[in-house]
């Protein structure tokens, strides 16, 4: 089955900072990808997408490029702040109504 | 604009008590339905889901159930909860039929069990 893999963290880091976040992934197929976002106490909310190989989604300043050759999604962030820290899940589709499969989920922490 | 709605927000209960958690979704029709359980400090299980009315289709055992009486509610039940069952619920819903990628999710339920 498909399979998701990031680092769980927690990730810290000093305000105006470069953010990487590495997730990898296993799947037959060619599966959409998604990364989540997780402020304390509240639900996930989509923070971006990409659906195809080569392609980049994008939002709030965050970005992450579907890359087949490597199996990666990695999301970036030119210049963190401190309202960004949250869980971070990477997760990939399966194509079926079972939805998707998600990450164990990045804990980043930004300090000002 | 699909909004989905969980409650309650949160809730302690005793151990083997029961449990009922209940989801809505409003401005789609005929959704994917899903429950996830996370548990402090993990990640997300998926525990149901649903593809229509009466369809339930479980992940994990346990001593959890789930239901959907109608289109757009998805409920999460109980006869006994264990201490384990502690957690943070999730609702979430996905577009039926040959879209079934992005999935919204819920504010969350907050379950104690002491």
């Amino acid at each position: 089955g498909n399979s998701v893999t990031q680092m769980e963290g927690p990730v810290t880091l000093s305000e105006e900072a470069f953010l990487t976040i590495n997730c990898t992934y296993t799947a037959t197929g060619y599966p959409s990808l998604f990364w989540y976002v997780q402020y304390p106490g509240e639900g996930l909310q989509l923070l971006l997408k990409a659906t195809k190989a080569d392609d980049k989604g994008s939002n709030k300043g965050f970005e992450a490029t579907y890359r087949k050759e490597t199996t990666s999604f990695h999301l970036e962030k030119g210049s963190v702040q401190v309202s960004d820290s949250a869980v971070y899940f990477c997760a990939s589709s399966g194509g079926g109504a079972d939805g998707l499969t998600f990450g164990k989920g990045t804990h980043l922490i930004i300090q000002p | 604009s699909q909004t989905i709605h969980q409650w309650p927000a949160t809730l302690v209960q005793p151990v083997g008590s029961p449990l009922s958690l209940e989801c809505t979704v409003e401005g789609t029709s005929n959704p994917n339905l899903y429950w996830y359980r996370q548990a402090a400090g993990r990640g997300l299980q998926l525990l149901f889901y649903s593809v229509g009315i009466g369809q339930i289709s479980s992940e994990v055992p346990q001593n959890l159930s789930a239901s959907r009486p109608q289109d757009r509610q998805f409920i999460l039940s109980s006869k006994k909860l264990l201490l384990s069952d502690s957690g943070f619920y999730l609702c979430a819903w996905s577009a039926g039929g040959a879209s079934t990628d992005t999935q919204y999710f819920g504010p969350g339920t907050r379950l104690t069990v002491l």
